[in-house]
């Protein structure tokens, strides 16, 4: 299987402080991307990271890929209340199809 | 900017019924999904469409679930009798000509079947 998992399940943090959240994979890809979920919402692109790339930045969003460990990380700077959602890491392989992770609940307290 | 529209937001059926749920993909998109996610779950993949044909579908994607583009705006999902486990947010997708683009999601649909 393909599938993602992230960690951790659940974060909470304060407005300021960064969040971190891991995803880890099984077999080879050809991209990552990370998606955000608002609670009952459909699911917001925010990055995606190729291969053969090892970090890739996005206002306050900094992801690493590293393909050796099969894992990747979302880094979130300067955490505000709205970052209050669901984040999902999801890879593609030979096709399009989206394999989605688990999924991190973040809870950014102002 | 252009979005992926779906209806209803809710439905609600009985068992053994069927149900259409219904997409508009953003406008100039060529690729078309439809993803489930059971409440607290993961997002998982059901099918991929292209050039009017299944391009792939997932185990979950047996004989009861059906896709169909009837006209040049419209992408629905047809589940022909409902059952219980079928209870999901059902999310459309699509992406423009590069199938390596990320996906546009819309706001999804909330199947409850009694």
């Amino acid at each position: 299987s393909q599938q993602g998992e992230e960690d951790p399940q659940a974060l909470s943090i304060q407005e300021g402080e960064n969040a971190t959240m891991n995803c880890s994979y099984k077999t080879s890809i050809n991209n990552l991307q990370w998606y955000r979920q608002n609670s009952g919402r459909g699911l917001v692109h925010l990055i995606l990271i190729r291969s053969n790339e090892r970090e890739k930045h996005s206002g306050r969003l900094r992801v690493t890929l590293d393909t050796s460990k099969k894992s990747s990380s979302l880094l979130i700077t300067a955490s505000r209340a709205a970052d209050t959602a669901s984040y999902f890491c999801a890879t593609t392989r030979n096709t399009d199809k989206l394999i989605f992770g688990t999924g991190t609940r973040l809870q950014v307290f102002p | 900017e252009p979005e992926v529209t779906q209806t209803p937001s809710h439905q609600v059926t009985q068992m053994g019924q069927e149900v259409i749920l219904r997409c508009v993909p953003i406008s100039n998109h060529l690729y078309f999904y439809w993803y489930r996610q059971i409440l607290g779950q993961k997002v998982e993949f059901l099918v991929s469409f292209y050039n009017n044909e299944i391009s792939e579908k997932s185990e979950i994607f047996d004989d009861q679930f059906s896709v169909e583009r009837p006209d040049g705006s419209n992408f629905t999902l047809k589940i022909r009798s409902t059952k219980l486990e079928d209870s999901a947010m059902y999310f459309c997708a699509s992406i423009p000509g590069d199938s390596r683009s990320p996906l546009h999601f819309g706001n999804g649909t909330r199947l409850t079947v009694t």
